[in-house]
């Protein structure tokens, strides 16, 4: 099984369209978890951290289910500035300093926002 | 917070010879950077870990005496490609480990370097 799963699309959506992209993660000792985001030929940027409790940034929200190892992001109110490939990643560490530090990315999962 | 920077941001050599690439996180120190390769339409692969004043652990697969990694400070790491040739053509980008306002530890990337080896 590998370690970070996620559907790697695409997803063709239409502009003000919501979109949710799901994740999993093999191993149960994952501490902390991220979302980011690669441009076409850019390199990765961090979208947002996921906690425990969800968290919302924006028209992004990002929520994680231990029990099912399982993390999802929820886009809404798409912008054609959104069409990205979506990085689910996690991290087997936890706060600096504080056990292992090992950043497993998933392969992706890519937005397309159409006019 | 969090910016780091790679240079140069595209090159073009010719086959065998060595290119160097420099990463440097600008406003953090960074014990721990990563030197990751990414082909067209491929995700990102890890090649290896660079720890500030001790030998790189490379990845399965990766040859440490063709991609040296020198992290001579707490602010510098650099990949050096050596005897490059077509085959080593990518998309190579570094990153920076750190956390931000107690946050959890995570990773900055550099814009990316783009070689091409004729």
């Amino acid at each position: 099984r590998k370690e970070v799963e996620q559907d790697p699309g695409p997803f063709n959506v239409p502009e003000g369209a919501t979109v949710a992209f799901n994740c999993t993660y093999s191993n149960s000792a994952s501490q902390s978890f991220f979302w980011y985001r690669q441009d076409c030929r850019k390199e990765p940027k961090l979208l947002m951290s996921v906690y425990s409790s969800g968290n919302e940034d924006g028209r992004f929200t990002a929520q994680l289910n231990r029990a099912s190892q399982y993390i999802s992001l929820l886009i809404r109110d798409s912008k054609l500035s959104d069409s990205a490939t979506y990085l689910c990643v996690v991290n087997h560490g936890g706060y600096s300093g504080a056990g292992s530090y090992q950043l497993t990315f998933g392969k992706g999962t890519k937005l397309s926002v159409i006019p | 917070g969090a910016v780091v920077s790679q240079h140069p941001s595209r090159v073009i050599c010719k086959s065998g010879t060595s290119v160097k690439i420099e990463c440097r996180s600008l406003d953090f120190q960074a014990t721990t950077m990563f030197w990751y390769r990414q082909f067209p339409k491929q995700s990102l692969m890890l090649m290896a870990t660079s720890n500030e004043g001790s030998k790189a652990t490379y990845e399965q697969g990766v040859e440490k005496d063709k991609f040296l990694i020198n992290h001579a400070s707490l602010t510098l790491s650099t990949l050096t490609v050596t005897s490059a040739h077509p085959e080593d053509s990518s998309f190579y980008i570094c990153s920076a480990r750190t956390a931000l306002a107690g946050g959890p530890d995570t990773q900055y990337f550099g814009p990316g370097t783009r070689l091409t080896v004729l």
